[in-house]
């Protein structure tokens, strides 16, 4: 049982270039998360998906996409990179996005710097 | 958009007990979370409270709650070096499972 795996666990980009963080789960949880975490700063999160199917904007989802591939994946795209989007991005998933005190399990993050 | 605070700094001596406060403006939050990162790794949950209690107590971590205040705490007892970590705070926001995260207080046991 490997829980929430990410990939990569780092990456340097160029301004303007565009990549996709992948995020994958194991627990055949229905909601899943992406999180950025910024120095000094609580996580904020970007998107998430409520279930298989459906994506939801959150607090700064400006310069992102997402895509909930199927039950176990959820990946994040930068289209055209910035240096405001140098991070630590977190992936996490639940059970369900519903209030039931839903415990929320986090990936080992991707150290993003973008020069 | 709701908020939650907490001091950024703690620092204890190996033994003594450690208390960590955190406070949020949300007062339809039902759940809130205690989490731990140790660094370089992702958050890892130590406990939760559901909004109805007032304490909860799970081995050395007491959660104290004060819904009127908003005003959150983590005890934890008997403070080891391998507590060395930072404490986030964070109660589900919305009416779903979103979590609003203060900025983390970073725990410093020494000798």
């Amino acid at each position: 049982n490997a829980g929430v795996t990410q990939t990569p666990k780092f990456q340097v980009l160029k301004t303007g270039q565009s990549m996709t963080l992948q995020c994958a789960q194991d627990m055949n949880h229905n909601s899943m998360y992406w999180y950025r975490q910024d120095p000094g700063m609580g996580l904020r999160l970007i998107y998430y998906s409520a279930s298989e199917g459906t994506t939801d904007k959150g607090e700064v989802p400006n310069g992102y996409n997402v895509s909930r591939l199927n039950k176990r994946e959820f990946s994040l795209r930068l289209e055209s990179a910035a240096p405001s989007q140098t991070s630590v991005y977190f992936c996490a998933s639940s059970f369900s996005a519903g209030t039931g005190g839903n415990e929320q399990f986090f990936g080992p993050g991707t150290r993003l710097t973008v020069l | 958009g709701e908020d939650v605070e907490q001091s950024l700094f703690l620092s204890v001596r190996e033994g003594d007990s450690s208390v960590i406060n955190c406070t949020y403006t949300d007062s339809s939050s039902t759940y809130l979370y205690w989490y731990k990162q140790e660094p370089g790794a992702g958050l890892q949950l130590l406990t939760y409270i559901f909004s109805n209690m007032d304490m909860k107590q799970d081995q050395r971590l007491t959660v104290l709650l004060n819904k009127k205040d908003k005003h959150l705490s983590l005890r934890i007892a008997d403070t080891q070096t391998g507590d060395s970590a930072i404490y986030f705070c964070a109660p589900n926001s919305g009416g779903y499972n979103k979590l609003i995260f203060g900025a983390g207080t970073r725990l410093a046991v020494h000798p």
